[in-house]
């Protein structure tokens, strides 16, 4: 299955809301994850099937989305949110597969 | 608290075998998943498959005839093998546990976090 992540680059300013596109080739049902990566980390584990957080993950941060398309969305941007964010699923593996990526950077 | 630290060598040789070990502090190794996820320069991330606690495997069908990942308990450690690298093997090695949510005690091979510091290996003569 591959997931195509859109837009590759979102430019926001903190205070803003971003919303993060992942689509899937096939059907993954709800299994679906995002990660955050800053620059020189490991990503961090997000948002997990679809819509729960994480343990200890800010309540701004949610998950939708079902079948083929997916959302992650920040309600309200803060500085240590401009990171590169990934999708990943789990529905039909191996392999398990990431996208791409979209990096939000501050404009 | 868990955290994982990926070791070993940074430069590997051409169709030589990429060795690396993931030690495991603040916790047992004798429960979950234990995954290797890597990372080329400037690129996405690839899932290269782990192991369960008890020693049996699942692999990226893309590396499953050159990858072998094991578990030594003793060592609250677990190992990644690659054979026949290329310069396409280059990349940041990260180490990662299955997700376990202490409080609502969900669980989920496929989901990973913590991860370590990713180790970078490059493949060059």
């Amino acid at each position: 299955i591959v997931l195509t992540q859109s837009p590759a680059t979102l430019s926001l300013s903190p205070g803003e809301r971003a919303t993060l596109s992942c689509r899937a080739s096939q059907s993954v049902s709800r299994y679906l994850a995002w990660y955050q990566q800053k620059p020189g980390q490991a990503p961090r584990l997000l948002i997990y099937d679809t819509s729960n957080r994480a343990a200890g993950i800010p309540a701004r941060f949610s998950g939708s989305g079902s079948g083929t398309d997916f959302t992650l969305t920040i309600s309200s941007l803060e500085p240590e949110d401009f990171a590169v964010y990934y999708c990943q699923q789990r529905s039909n593996w191996p392999p398990n597969t990431f996208g791409q990526g979209t990096k939000l950077e501050i404009k | 608290q868990v955290q994982l630290q990926a070791s070993g060598p940074g430069l590997v040789r051409p169709s030589e075998t990429l060795s690396l070990t993931c030690t495991v502090s603040g916790g047992s190794i004798s429960s979950d998943y234990w995954s290797w996820i890597r990372q080329p320069p400037g690129r996405g991330l690839e899932w290269i498959g782990y192991v369960y606690h008890s020693g049996s495997t699942s692999y990226n069908p893309s590396l499953t005839s050159r990858a072998t990942i094991s578990v030594d308990p003793s060592k609250i450690q677990f190992s990644l093998r690659l054979t026949s690298v290329t310069a396409a093997d280059t990349a940041v090695y990260y180490c990662a546990r299955s997700y376990y949510n202490v409080l609502t005690g969900y669980y989920n091979a496929n989901w990973f976090d913590p991860w370590g510091h990713g180790t970078l290996v490059t493949v060059s003569s």
